[in-house]
């Protein structure tokens, strides 16, 4: 079974320019995370998607950042226009259980996004 | 609020030796704790976890107790490898996703 992937892996783009995310969750799994870690710092939640639905974006930092979901397999994560505070390491999670708590996680590699 | 606080890295220490990494939480209810492993060039893995107070999760020789009067979710290995090598966090689920530590970084050297 393959695991979460990420694509792609680095990304260096230029300070106002856009960058899309995505992320190919477990198949079957109808949770999906993304989570970001920004310079060695802890790892925050960005969003939630229950299949195609967005379940809770608390973590979404402004709305610079589109995530979505359609068909509620793939998911992608757009920066735009990306800024200097935004470089650090992107992961995803998903997760096979809808309605429970603490179900096991499963993250990708993440995605390092590095704006200059 | 939901908060968790590691001990910072790196921590570096020799090949079998005792290790020993603090986690601290601060969390309203009852939520599940974990601890989630990153080893170079790869992505996180859950190494163990526990649903409740006095529960202990263990996997791989590594161990960890959830307190609830210490509010605390230590990680404890009794010999580490060089295999070990990697950073740590701690997190927990007072729901569906993950609040995180700042990790730490366990350097084992032969």
């Amino acid at each position: 079974e393959a695991g979460v992937t990420q694509f792609p892996s680095h990304s260096v783009i230029e300070k106002g320019q856009t960058v899309t995310l995505r992320c190919d969750p477990i198949s079957g799994h109808d949770n999906l995370y993304w989570y970001r870690r920004v310079m060695g710092k802890e790892i925050k939640f960005l969003l939630h998607f229950v299949k195609e639905s967005k379940q809770d974006e608390s973590g979404m930092p402004n709305n610079r950042f589109l995530a979505e979901r359609t068909g509620g397999t793939y998911s992608t994560l757009k920066v735009q226009p990306a800024e200097l505070e935004d470089s650090g390491v992107y992961f995803c999670a998903s997760s096979a259980k809808v309605g429970q708590g603490a179900a096991e996680q499963y993250f990708g590699p993440g995605t390092r996004l590095t704006v200059t | 609020g939901n908060s968790v606080t590691q001990m910072e890295g790196p921590v570096t220490l020799s090949e079998e030796a005792f290790l020993t990494i603090n986690c601290t939480y601060t969390a309203t209810g009852y939520p599940s704790l974990f601890w989630y492993v990153q080893y170079p060039g790869e992505g996180l893995q859950l190494l163990l976890k526990a649903t409740k107070a006095d529960d202990k999760g263990s996997n791989k020789g590594f161990e960890a107790t959830y307190r609830k009067e210490t509010t605390s979710f230590h990680l404890e290995k009794g010999s580490v490898q060089v295999s070990d090598s990697a950073v740590y966090f701690c997190a927990l689920s007072p729901f569906q996703k993950l609040v995180f530590g700042t990790g730490t970084r366990l350097l084992v050297s032969p």
